[in-house]
C-alpha cells in the first residue's frame, strides 16, 4: 500500500473549518484514501473514504486532487470534540483487510 | 458507542500471569480484528478472523493466543508476557473481511509488570 505523509500536528479555532492535508504521491489506481480519527482513550473511528471523486458525509468532506497524489479532509465547523489524532490511510482494494495506520495528525481545536 | 465492547478497560498483570481480553460486537459483523497500539507507535494489526476462521497472524509471538468461538466474540489470551507488551489492545469488526468501515472498541489498556 502507498505510504502517506501528514503534518504531525495542527491547531484550529472552534467554529472554523479545519483543513487536514495528506500526501500520497505513490498511490496507485486501485487504492482508496481513508480517513479515521482517534479521540483520546478511544478506538479509531471511521470518517470518510474516496477513490477519485470528492466525497461528503455528515462528518466531513474529502477533496482528492485530480492526480490523486494528495487529499484534504475538511471538518466544516470544528468543535472541541473534534480534538483527536486524524489518520490518512491508503488501502488497496485487493489487499482487502489491511488498514495501515501511520502517526497521523494531532488536531487540537481551541476555544 | 460503536457496538464493539471490550473488557476489561484496564488490566495490570505480572509476567507469570495468564489473563484474557474479551471483545464482543453487537453489529452482526462477520470479521473481527485485534490491533496493538504501543505508546508513540502506530497501530499494528495482530490477528484477523473472518467467519470465525483466522485469516491473518501478523508475526505475533505465541504468548498471544486469539480465540473466536463465534462471529460475535473474540478473545485474546495472554500468558508469560513481557513489559514491552504493555499497550492498548484494540478490537475491531467489519461487515466482512475487506469491508470499507472498521468499527473499533475503546480498547484494553494493558500494563505488564
Amino acid at each position: 500500500d502507498a505510504k502517506t505523509t501528514q503534518p504531525p500536528s495542527m491547531d484550529c479555532a472552534e467554529g472554523r473549518a479545519a483543513n487536514l492535508p495528506c500526501n500520497h504521491s505513490t498511490i496507485s489506481g486501485n487504492e482508496y484514501v481513508y480517513w479515521y480519527r482517534q479521540i483520546h482513550s478511544q478506538g479509531p473511528q471511521y470518517i470518510i473514504h474516496g477513490l477519485k471523486n470528492n466525497e461528503t458525509n455528515e462528518m466531513a468532506s474529502l477533496i482528492i486532487t485530480e492526480d490523486r497524489k494528495s487529499s484534504t479532509l475538511i471538518l466544516p465547523h470544528a468543535t472541541l470534540r473534534d480534538t483527536a489524532v486524524y489518520y490518512c490511510i491508503v488501502r488497496s482494494s485487493t489487499n482487502d483487510y489491511k488498514l495501515s495506520f501511520g502517526a497521523g495528525t494531532t488536531v487540537t481545536v481551541r476555544a | 458507542e460503536t457496538g464493539v465492547t471490550q473488557t476489561p478497560r484496564h488490566l495490570v498483570m505480572g509476567m507469570t500471569n495468564k489473563k484474557s481480553l474479551k471483545c464482543e460486537q453487537h453489529l452482526g459483523h462477520n470479521a473481527m480484528y485485534w490491533y496493538k497500539q504501543s505508546a508513540k507507535k502506530p497501530l499494528e494489526l495482530m490477528f484477523v478472523y473472518s467467519l470465525e476462521e483466522r485469516v491473518e497472524n501478523n508475526s505475533v509471538p505465541s504468548r498471544f493466543s486469539p480465540e473466536c468461538p463465534n462471529s460475535s466474540h473474540l478473545f485474546l489470551h495472554l500468558h508469560t508476557l513481557q513489559p514491552e507488551d504493555s499497550a492498548l489492545y484494540l478490537c475491531a469488526s467489519s461487515q466482512e473481511q475487506g469491508a470499507e468501515k472498521l468499527f473499533f472498541g475503546s480498547g484494553t489498556q494493558l500494563s505488564v509488570l
